[in-house]
């Protein structure tokens, strides 16, 4: 089955700084690749999305890439701000079968 | 956008009675639903997949006699915690595809506390 590595599991950077975390699959055959974004107690939300058909998708101050061959995709915050503090997993699918989540990273900004 | 809600948002009980967590399709007709534990610190582990009208799929390790699944409609999922203990003590997240997209939408979640 399908298994996606996440790093780092912790990132501080400070507030206007930009934040790069990356994760990597095993099965080639998945095709679409979300970010969400959790705080604590709260539901995990969906920030920004890929396909495999595309290999970077920008949304404002977010952007996701996406490397097929390398089977790795990462997810770059740009002039973080505080309210960027969260946890932020990864994951991977194949044609809407079940979604496989990294083991999430938590994102501190500091000010 | 899609919404999905749970209830209820927290609950608290005796070791050894069942709970039921319900999860809404607001306004959209959701044809899979998926539920979701995630401990404290923890990702999101996937415990079943339920299409409507048919039986969940359990994830390996996931006891179906335990953890009661039923799609009855396409806006409802329930989640029935049969004879809880205290290491079923979690947060229950559930999550809804439409179908035709493979974009799911969570629910707030239901803190599950068993004394």
């Amino acid at each position: 089955g399908e298994n996606v590595e996440q790093h780092p599991s912790t990132l501080s950077v400070q507030e206007g700084d930009s934040a790069v975390i990356k994760c990597t699959y095993s099965d080639s055959a998945s095709n679409y690749f979300p970010w969400y974004k959790q705080e604590l107690g709260k539901r995990p939300q969906l920030i920004i999305d890929i396909r495999s058909n595309v290999g970077e998708k920008k949304d404002q101050r977010i952007a996701v890439t996406l490397n097929k061959t390398a089977k790795h995709f990462s997810l770059h915050i740009t002039e973080t701000q505080p309210e960027d503090s969260a946890v932020y997993f990864c994951a991977a699918d194949k044609y809407g079968n079940k979604l496989v989540f990294g083991a999430g990273t938590i994102l501190r900004v500091k000010s | 956008g899609a919404v999905v809600s749970q209830h209820p948002s927290r609950v608290i009980c005796k070791s050894g009675t069942s709970v039921k967590i319900e999860c809404r399709s607001l306004d959209f007709q959701a044809t899979t639903m998926f539920w979701y534990r995630q401990f404290p610190k923890q990702s999101l582990m996937l415990m079943a997949t339920s299409n409507e009208g048919s039986k969940a799929t359990y994830e390996q390790g996931v006891e179906k006699d335990k953890f009661l699944i039923n799609h009855a409609s396409l806006t409802l999922s329930t989640l029935t915690v049969t004879s809880a203990h205290p290491e079923d003590s979690s947060f229950y997240i559930c999550s809804a595809g439409a179908g035709s997209t493979d974009t799911q939408y969570f629910g707030p979640g239901t803190r599950l506390t068993v004394l």
